[in-house]
């Protein structure tokens, strides 16, 4: 295994178009996390999955943003009619706790999302 | 709620000189605290974290952090820097315990010069 993987790892869109993301986590990982970095800022929390279950969705930022996890595995983040402040480095991240201890969650390189 | 203050947003050392970037807390409860590298257009890896264990963690890479309750701190530190070292540092507390849902500071920029 290589990581956690996210495709496309870059996306142009205009305006006003839905994009979706993916994040393909390391394979025995069962959480899954999503964040948004913006340019010169840490990234923020956005939602996260215990296997299918999305466990917290309230960081997501509008209503225009969803994430799934249908089977367990992999997950994507939809942004629908894109605005120009979307723009950002979208990173996924998974973990894999154990005996309720915080071990290291594993980021993905990201998707940086630019909207013209 | 939880947050993070990383103090000063620039940091510009030597190579072969001591590295010190600051990192502050808040957290009402006892905290997991963690400092995060992230080189240009790349994730985030974890440099080390401090999980109620011992007080002066080390990582990787030659770095280590003390964390300090009394002054609600966790400083990052290297003895001596390398020019490989360049990047953004981030310190991040965990909400909760057993998940990362990461607070995370607005990160340093080291710079090391030749």
């Amino acid at each position: 295994d290589t990581g956690v993987s996210q495709n496309p790892r870059h996306k142009i869109t205009k305006r006003g178009q839905n994009v979706t993301f993916r994040c393909d986590p390391i394979s025995e990982h069962n959480r899954l996390y999503w964040y948004r970095q913006t340019l010169g800022q840490g990234p923020e929390f956005l939602t996260y999955f215990q296997n299918e279950a999305q466990l917290e969705k309230s960081r997501l930022l509008s209503d225009r943003f969803s994430a799934e996890r249908p089977k367990g595995s992999f997950s994507t983040l939809e942004i629908q009619r894109t605005e120009q402040g979307d723009s950002a480095m979208y990173l996924c991240a998974s973990s894999f706790p154990r005996g309720g201890m915080n071990t290291e969650a594993f980021f993905g390189q990201g998707t940086r999302l630019t909207v013209v | 709620a939880q947050s993070v203050t990383q103090l000063g947003s620039h940091v510009s050392v030597s190579e072969g000189a001591l590295v010190l970037l600051r990192c502050n807390y808040s957290s009402s409860v006892p905290p997991y605290l963690f400092w995060y590298v992230q080189y240009p257009n790349q994730g985030l890896q974890l440099l080390l974290k401090y999980t109620s264990a011992a007080t002066l963690v080390k990582g990787i890479n030659g770095f280590e952090a003390e964390f300090k309750k009394s002054e609600t701190s966790f400083h990052l530190t290297k003895p001596s820097a390398h020019m490989s070292d360049a990047a953004e540092y981030f310190c991040a507390v965990s909400e909760i315990q057993g998940a990362q849902k990461l607070v995370f500071g607005q990160g340093t920029r080291l710079t090391i010069n030749p």
